[in-house]
Parts: structure tokens; C-alpha cells; sequence
């Protein structure tokens, strides 16, 4: 079974400039988590899909932040414009329902500088 | 609202001996709660998790985890650590359909 794709792994671009990170989640799972992990914290939801709706995205910055999931397959965040501070590793996990355990992807490094 | 909390930044132990990394959490009803382990430069993979039934619950690797309803805990042992567990470690609660992790636990597991 194919494992939770994301792209590009690593990222690096100028603050005020933006940048999107796709992923794809396992074949069949309806839930899908966008998560940002700074350096020596553990990971924090940004926005929780089921299928192609919004689930929760308290803690999605919005006035730079979005994603969506067209589809209700694969999705993508994206960042415009990026500050210092968005500097972390972007994590993608699906599950096959809410509540059951979640896979993660490897994840995108972005560094803004 | 729901919250984990990990109260150990690290824990280190000699291999051979037991291993045991704290989590408590704090939800309304009924919680699903998960382990998750990170090796550097890689996703999260999961180890194990408790829905209901045994409070004993078993995972990869030799984990267990023992969930305690009275006082809110879900500690994750091993009888006998291996130096190739030495890791990050999470916890996770999910309830009302969100899924919160911890700060995480950096395990280190000398030789």
C-alpha cells in the first residue's frame, strides 16, 4: 500500500514571496491533516479535511494561509506571502475516518530567509 | 477543548532497562489516544493506540502503553530498550474528531 506522498521535501524562498506544497493522501482515506512542526515542538494542526470539506481550521493563519482539497483526494497549502517565522516542516497525515489513527507523510522543509 | 501534555523533555536510560515516556490528557468524553515515533529527517509513524476495552494496549516494536481513566494518563513502556529506540516520541488525543499531539519526548537510549 502506497504511503502519503508530499512534494517538493525541501523548500527554500524569500520572505514576502509564496510557495505551495501538495500532497496525496492514501487511497480511501477520507480524512486529511495539514500540520506545521517548528523545530523542537510537536506538530500543530493548520486545517483537518473530511472528504472536501473543512473540518477545523482554528489555527490556520487565513490572511496567509489556505488550502483546499479539490476532489477530495489530494490537497494543497499554500503560504502567500511568507514570513520569517513560517520557517518549519509541513506535514500531511490521512486517516480512513475521523478518529481512527492517521500516516503521515515525510513532510516539506521550507526555510524562509 | 482538548489537550496532551508530556511532561518529560527527555528521557535517558541504558539499554536492557525498562523504558517509560508520560503523557496525560485532558477532553471532554471519551478519548482515542495514540503514540507516534519520529526518527530525524522523517513523518511520524505510528505506534499504537487505545479506542476502548483492555487498558493494556500493545504496538510495533515491543511498545505497550497502559491508559488510566482516573487519572487521565497513557504512558508508553518498553520491558527493555534498545538503543535504536532512541528517538523523538509523541502522544496524540483525538476527541471531537481533531487529533492533538504533545511537545513531544526526545528518548535517548545510551549503549
Amino acid at each position: 500500500e502506497a504511503g502519503v506522498a508530499q512534494s517538493p521535501r525541501y523548500k527554500i524562498i524569500e520572505k514576502r514571496q509564496s510557495v505551495a506544497f501538495w500532497c496525496n493522501p492514501i487511497s480511501g482515506h477520507a480524512t486529511l491533516y495539514w500540520y506545521q512542526q517548528i523545530l523542537g515542538q510537536g506538530p500543530k494542526l493548520l486545517i483537518q479535511f473530511q472528504n472536501n470539506g473543512v473540518v477545523d481550521d482554528s489555527q490556520l493563519p487565513k490572511d496567509r494561509f489556505s488550502a483546499e482539497r479539490l476532489k477530495g483526494v489530494d490537497s494543497t497549502l499554500k503560504i502567500q506571502p511568507a514570513k520569517l517565522e513560517d520557517s518549519a516542516v509541513y506535514l500531511c497525515a490521512s486517516s480512513l475516518a475521523q478518529g481512527s489513527e492517521a500516516f503521515f507523510g515525510q513532510g516539506t522543509r521550507l526555510t524562509v530567509v | 477543548a482538548q489537550s496532551v501534555a508530556q511532561p518529560e523533555d527527555q528521557v535517558n536510560v541504558a539499554e536492557g532497562n525498562p523504558l517509560t515516556v508520560k503523557c496525560t490528557y485532558s477532553v471532554s468524553g471519551n478519548p482515542y489516544l495514540f503514540w507516534y515515533v519520529q526518527y530525524p529527517n522523517r513523518g511520524l509513524q505510528f505506534l499504537l493506540k487505545y479506542i476502548t476495552g483492555d487498558n493494556l494496549v500493545k504496538g510495533s516494536y515491543g511498545f505497550e502503553a497502559e491508559f488510566n481513566k482516573s487519572q487521565t494518563s497513557f504512558h508508553l513502556k518498553k520491558p527493555s530498550a534498545l538503543v535504536s529506540d532512541s528517538a523523538l516520541y509523541f502522544c496524540a488525543v483525538s476527541a471531537d474528531y481533531k487529533l492533538s499531539f504533545g511537545a513531544g519526548t526526545t528518548v535517548t537510549v545510551r549503549a
